[in-house]
């Protein structure tokens, strides 16, 4: 049972290029987010999907786009690559717990944007 | 605006000396706080989920309590294995899924 599980673990990416992060889970989880996070910023959700074929946007969603490709994997792409989307990426995925969503998260993507 | 603010940002214990940890939240209506524990290069581990005023939860040396403003974390004989960086976050009524994080406390504990 691997949890959450992100790829790549590291990017180095040209201002411009594209790219797409990869996520999956095994636990069954309706529910899955993407957040990135930076110094002193705390962790900001980017988009999310609440279920299986919907998607919502989050705090911070220009310059992403996300794919939730089927109830276990939830993918985020990057078009046109900016310095400041140089940041950690995490993805997490959760399930209705007593009225609550415990969210399990990922070992996170490092992005760098020359 | 939902907002979350930890206190302090960083916070330095010779092992065995207990402290507390302090999350102050400010939301229209609270459906759960979460406790998260995060290691340098790693993802956030859940720790607790606490869900109304005057509930506590304990796990080994960690104990968190909640209040109508506010949660503490309270480490007692932490050991140097207990330091990481401590993530408090609220899920607000009517949000769904959504949490809103603080950004942490830096906890170092030494020998």
């Amino acid at each position: 049972n691997a949890g959450v599980t992100q790829t790549p673990k590291f990017q180095v990416l040209k201002t411009g290029q594209s790219m797409t992060l990869q996520c999956a889970q095994d636990m069954n989880h309706n529910s899955m987010y993407w957040y990135r996070q930076d110094p002193g910023m705390g962790l900001r959700l980017i988009y999310y999907s609440a279920s299986e074929g919907t998607t919502d946007k989050g705090e911070v969603p220009n310059g992403y786009n996300v794919s939730r490709l089927n109830k276990r994997e939830f993918s985020l792409r990057l078009e046109s690559a900016a310095p400041s989307q140089t940041s950690v990426y995490f993805c997490a995925s959760s399930e209705l717990v007593t009225g609550t969503y415990e969210q399990y998260f990922g070992p996170g993507t490092r992005l760098t944007v020359t | 605006e939902d907002q979350v603010t930890q206190s302090p940002e960083a916070l330095r214990l010779q092992e065995g000396e207990s402290s507390s940890l302090n999350c102050s939240y400010t939301v229209s209506g609270l459906r759960g706080l979460f406790w998260y524990r995060q290691d340098p290069g790693k993802g956030p581990e859940f720790l607790f989920t606490l869900y109304s005023a005057g509930e506590e939860k304990e796990k080994e040396r960690l104990k968190a309590t909640l209040t109508k403003k506010e949660s503490f974390l309270h480490i007692t004989a932490p050991k140097p294995e207990d330091s990481a960086t401590y993530l408090c976050a609220v899920q607000p009524t009517g949000t769904a899924s959504k949490l809103t994080f603080g950004t942490g406390t830096r906890l170092q504990v030494t020998l």
